[in-house]
């Protein structure tokens, strides 16, 4: 079956610390994936998404680079800030729209002025 | 943006009744709901897919006499956890898949801010 796996939190950074949390995926054929954040008493909401093999998606200055040779789609951020504390969850899709989605556990960001 | 609302925000119940979540989405039409539930430091799991004026299609392993979906309108799904006991004290979440806007989420899901049960 599918999988989402990323690191475990809480991940602790300073104020303009460059981010990057992994996610790795296991997936029987081609899938979509995504990142969403979860802000304190918020719903989730889609942060970027690429749906194919070298796609990059990019969202509020974070980015992530489907890498199909390594099953990875790693979430970056050059400069973070206070405001970006939330969890993060990667995730993937097997099929179009109607299907739902796996998720990896999340990962619990806080970032300290 | 596409806001998907549910209701309760969270419930207390004893063990033996039964409980039932509202998700609507408010401002946009939605034929497909799904249900997720997570475990405290576990990931969100699917229990099923809700299609409006049709069956719901349920996850391996969800017992769907358990879990009674019912999508009865373009933006409102219900989930019932028929007599509840205190292993189905959890935290459920909706989505509601945009098929309508035309936007960087078209054709993803929307999430509500998902509803808190405990069972004693």
């Amino acid at each position: 079956g599918n999988s989402v796996t990323q690191m475990e939190g809480p991940v602790t950074l300073s104020e303009e610390a460059f981010l990057t949390i992994n996610c790795t995926y296991t997936a029987t054929g081609y899938p979509s994936l995504f990142w969403y954040v979860q802000y304190p008493g918020e719903g989730l909401q889609l942060l970027l998404k690429a749906t194919k093999a070298d796609d990059k998606g990019s969202n509020k200055g974070f980015e992530a680079t489907y890498r199909k040779e390594t099953t990875s789609f790693h979430l970056e951020k050059g400069s973070v800030q206070v405001s970006d504390s939330a969890v993060y969850f990667c995730a993937l899709r097997e099929g179009g729209g109607a299907d739902g989605l796996t998720f990896g556990k999340g990962t619990h960001l806080i970032i300290q002025p | 943006g596409a806001v998907v609302s549910q209701h309760p925000s969270r419930v207390i119940c004893k063990s033996g009744t039964s409980v039932k979540i509202e998700c609507r989405s408010l401002d946009f039409q939605a034929t497909t709901m799904f249900w997720y539930r997570q475990f405290p430091k576990q990931s969100l799991m699917l229990m099923a897919t809700s299609n409006e004026g049709s069956k719901a299609t349920y996850e391996q392993g969800v017992e769907k006499d358990k879990f009674l979906i019912n999508h009865a309108s373009l933006t409102l799904s219900t989930l019932t956890v028929t007599s509840a006991h205190p292993e189905d004290s959890s935290f459920y979440i909706c989505s509601a898949r945009d098929q309508v806007i035309e936007t960087y989420s078209y054709n993803e899901q929307f999430f509500g801010p998902g509803t808190r049960l405990t069972v004693l």
